[in-house]
């Protein structure tokens, strides 16, 4: 157990639907990363926040959109979903902003029908 | 936009010294190397960092030469609980944000 939680463990939604997934790090991490992976794929990096702002940007599409509040966790928003979003999407979370080991949970995983 | 280098897959029995190679030709100087595995269905668990020259853990070691083009991340004793797939990881400065990079996994399959 790497101390960081993701709900929902699984969410199944149609085409055009907007889901929320949630992200709460381990205690004192002050980053989130949002990752996507895809049947049989590696893992795309999406986005990165730090203690509330958004510090690195991937490959993340238009139609998503992430935050993180003050208490520290963190909304991956996806919008307009396309058969296409149907993935494995973990968060980690990491004490810095850059460099520190990152601990992921165990994911969200989504299918879009 | 650089990007980090890795076999696709690789097989291994039980007992031996198993070798995983990554490139990444671009990677900054302030840059650290990470190696994690990931069983199916689970989120990846972190198996060793390092900078420069060696690294070991309980589990692992990690050689990276001078120019710090490449790592190698090594098994020693694999069993069949190591079938699994393992990323490299470097971090990627650009325009003052640090861009995180896994390369595409090794799948390992360790046989009896």
């Amino acid at each position: 157990d790497s101390g960081v939680t993701q709900t929902p463990k699984h969410l199944i939604t149609a085409t055009g639907q907007r889901v929320t997934l949630r992200c709460s790090p381990r205690s004192g991490d002050l980053s989130v990363y949002w990752y996507q992976q895809s049947l049989d794929q590696g893992l795309q990096f999406l986005i990165q926040y730090y203690n509330g702002e958004e510090r690195a940007k991937g490959n993340i599409l238009e139609r998503f959109s992430a935050q993180q509040f003050p208490d520290l966790h963190s909304e991956l928003n996806l919008s307009s979903l396309e058969l296409g979003d149907s993935a494995l999407y973990f968060c980690a979370t990491a004490r810095g902003d850059s460099q520190e080991t990152q601990y992921f949970g165990p994911g969200t995983r989504l299918l879009v029908l | 936009l650089a990007k980090t280098t890795q076999p696709i897959s690789m097989d291994s029995y039980e007992g031996q010294e198993v070798n995983i190679t990554c490139s990444h030709n671009n990677i900054a100087t302030n840059d650290y190397i990470t190696w994690y595995q990931q069983f199916p269905s689970q989120g990846p668990r972190f198996i060793i960092q390092g900078y420069k020259t060696k690294v070991t853990n309980e589990v692992a070691s990690l050689f990276i030469p001078a120019d710090r083009k490449s790592s190698t991340l090594s098994l020693p004793r694999v069993s069949l609980s190591d079938t699994a797939v393992y990323y490299c990881l470097v971090g990627e400065s650009s325009g003052g944000y640090n861009k995180l990079i896994f390369g595409a996994g090794t799948r390992l399959a360790v046989h009896p």
